[in-house]
């Protein structure tokens, strides 16, 4: 079975701190996907970024930064210099590599509500 | 670029009414999922299809069905409406397990 925990429930900021939201996984296959999405008060789903179980490269893209650290099953987001655009509830999610068959659906974490305060 | 098309975008329905909600995923796209979320929860898994074939099944109730038409679009639909099942419900595409899947909009149905 897989699994996501996202144990920050609530995180609020004020304007230009960074911000880190935590992620942890369990799973049993040998290869898998992770991802984050995004869901902004208007309630759409963004993806965000998807990280395969064999890349453990750190990923920046503009503000937004990801550590995937395979040892400790955890795969962090940071945005640094938060901005109030950036309030939304964040997901983590889990979903089994390419390895045959056709399921491939994601495994959601709780989410983690962020709030930038200006 | 065309994204997930989901219809209609809200939807107010009495108890054990029946309702049909629609997606028509990214061209190209063999796989179709529906989800659904309901308020402060993540979303929950309901069901797949992988080229018009049923691919995967979650905690749909009986109450719902869905398929994937020739065209790919999808349907789900859901009878005997209770007013639990007022929720955010979404679907998604991807070209099977190569991409990630692309969600639309949802479909914000509410149960009175």
């Amino acid at each position: 079975a897989q699994k996501v925990t996202q144990a920050q429930t609530e995180i609020s900021v004020v304007e230009k701190e960074d911000v880190t939201l935590d992620c942890v996984y369990e799973t049993r296959d040998t290869t898998y996907y992770l991802f984050w999405y995004k869901q902004p008060p208007s309630g759409e789903l963004v993806f965000l970024i998807r990280r395969n179980s064999f890349d453990e490269q750190n990923e920046i893209s503009g503000r937004y930064s990801w550590n995937f650290q395979k040892s400790t099953s955890s795969f962090n987001f940071t945005i640094t210099a938060s901005q109030v655009v950036d309030s939304a509830v964040y997901f983590c999610a889990l979903r089994r590599g390419n390895s045959g068959g056709s399921n491939y659906k994601l495994t959601f974490g709780k989410g983690t509500l962020l709030t930038v305060n200006p | 670029a065309a994204g997930v098309i989901q219809s209609p975008r809200h939807l107010i329905k009495e108890k054990r009414e029946t309702a049909t909600l629609k997606c028509y995923p990214i061209p190209r796209h063999d796989t179709v999922y529906w989800y659904q979320q309901g308020p402060g929860q993540d979303p929950q898994f309901l069901i797949s299809f992988y080229e018009k074939m049923q691919s995967d099944k979650g905690s749909i109730p009986d109450r719902f069905s869905a398929q994937q038409f020739s065209d790919y679009h999808s349907e789900l639909n859901m009878s005997s409406l209770e007013l639990g099942d007022s929720a955010l419900y979404f679907c998604a595409s991807s070209l099977g397990g190569l991409t990630e899947a692309f969600f639309g909009q949802g479909t914000r149905l509410t149960v009175v």
